[in-house]
């Protein structure tokens, strides 16, 4: 089945306690994306890859790294999580397609509480 | 950059009619325009979007309008049913090149009432 997965899907740290989400795609997809999603503030970009090696920030990338070392994963890390970033994250991926307009297939979310 | 604002913010609506969700968008450069559906606990999937060169676009029950002049598109969906309860997502971008750079909107909560 193609997906997009992300692990863990729940998860409640502390303020400092360094953390990563993974995902993973099956699909070959070259572009992948995180997004994190806030009451009233919607999806806002975090970082974006667009292929192995290639990353750049999103809309809201402070307090967050990235990496992109095989195609079909792009984690999230989180070196010194703040209550600030306590949000629903979600990872997504896209085909390279000739004409730009591609649909984004996201994942199941990751919902953060940071204390 | 690009900045996308989404109305309303929540409704109701009686199974059967009609539901219309508005977006505006401020880079007159933006040529893509989805529109993604979240149910409850799943991340959002597409629905139906529209390019720059397409006034209107259609598919069953759901429709997209785009008025390059004013920069606003809108969601229409019709004869609602239960199953249309979620949320709504537009967005818009201005890349040709492919890549994932969309800017979304900040939500519809639709919710069909019995």
């Amino acid at each position: 089945e193609a997906q997009v997965t992300q692990n863990p899907r729940y998860l409640i740290t502390v303020t400092g306690k360094k953390l990563t989400v993974t995902c993973s795609q099956n699909m070959n997809h070259e572009y992948m994306s995180w997004y994190r999603q806030d009451p009233g503030l919607g999806l806002r970009q975090i970082y974006y890859s667009m292929n192995v090696e290639v990353t750049d920030k999103g809309d809201v990338p402070e307090g967050y790294k990235v990496s992109r070392k095989e195609k079909r994963n792009f984690p999230l890390i989180l070196e010194s999580p703040s209550p600030n970033q306590t949000s629903l994250y979600f990872c997504a991926s896209s085909p390279r397609r000739r004409g730009g307009y591609n649909e984004q297939f996201f994942g199941p979310g990751t919902r953060l509480t940071v204390l | 950059g690009e900045n996308v604002e989404q109305h309303p913010s929540t409704l109701s609506v009686q199974e059967g009619d009609s539901a219309v969700i508005k977006c505006t968008y401020s880079d007159s450069a933006s040529n893509y325009f989805p529109w993604y559906k979240q149910e409850l606990g799943k991340g959002p999937q597409l629905i139906i979007d529209i390019r720059s060169n397409v006034g209107e676009k259609k598919d069953q029950r759901i429709a997209v309008t785009l008025n390059k002049t004013a920069k606003h598109f809108s969601l229409h969906i019709t004869e609602t049913q239960p199953e249309d309860s979620a949320v709504y997502f537009c967005a818009a971008t201005p890349y040709t090149g492919g890549g994932n750079k969309l800017t979304f909107g900040t939500g519809t909560q639709l919710k069909v009432e019995l």
